[in-house]
């Protein structure tokens, strides 16, 4: 299994521009997890679904910041607009039966906003 | 609100060593997991541990928990340069799917 595939690995814009992270879970995986890690806070959870759909979006900071499955091997998470606030890694993460079970991490995307 | 708290002491130690972790958390839990994350890595799951088992073990892991006082530890024994990395646990309360995580405590193992 090639794990859980996040694309790009680094991105940098410009304040002002739209950004799009994209993740492809584990075939089989029915809870998809969107975290953002950063010196100051730590591991934050913006969003996860169940069954491709949006189970628990409180997580998500701003009206700037959505999320979408269309299909169960494929979500984006979309800023628009970006701020240098926003600067931080983005995890994807998908598990089999969502916190009851072992969460398997992308790479990240790493994103910088200036 | 995250849930999972590590000590906040980075560890310094020298190949062979011991290194043990604590983690504190504050409500009623379903179970608690410690994940492990090289730099420039997503996080990798190393052990979960259920709220009915008070120890568990994984090759060189030794996990234990106590609910009645919160509180969660990771031993790593015979540390090798390898395990240099930085440690979360995570907890999920019961009936919820947010596993939330702790600042992660770096661990630094000199060969």
């Amino acid at each position: 299994d090639a794990g859980v595939i996040q694309s790009p690995r680094h991105e940098v814009t410009e304040m002002g521009q739209e950004v799009t992270l994209r993740c492809k879970p584990i075939s089989g995986h029915d809870y998809l997890f969107w975290y953002r890690q950063t010196m100051m806070r730590g591991l934050e959870l913006l969003i996860y679904f169940n069954n491709n759909v949006p189970i628990d979006d409180s997580g998500m900071p701003e009206d700037r910041f959505s999320a979408k499955m269309p299909n169960a091997s494929f979500s984006t998470l979309k800023i628009q607009p970006s701020e240098p606030r926003d600067s931080a890694v983005y995890f994807c993460a998908s598990s089999s039966t969502g916190g009851n079970s072992p969460l398997h991490f992308g790479n990240g995307t790493r994103l910088t906003v200036t | 609100s995250q849930q999972g708290e590590e000590d906040p002491q980075a560890l310094s130690i020298q190949e062979g060593e011991n290194a043990t972790m604590n983690c504190s958390y504050k409500t009623s839990i379903n179970n608690l997991q410690w994940y492990r994350q090289n730099s420039g890595r997503g996080l990798v799951h190393l052990i979960l541990i259920r709220s009915n088992e008070r120890e568990k073990h994984s090759g060189r892991l030794r996990v234990t928990l106590d609910t009645s006082k919160k509180s969660s530890s990771l031993l790593i024994t015979a540390s090798r340069a390898a395990d240099t990395a930085s440690y979360f646990c995570a907890t999920d309360s019961y009936g919820n799917n947010r596993l939330a995580f702790g600042k992660g405590n770096q661990v630094v193992v000199i060969p």
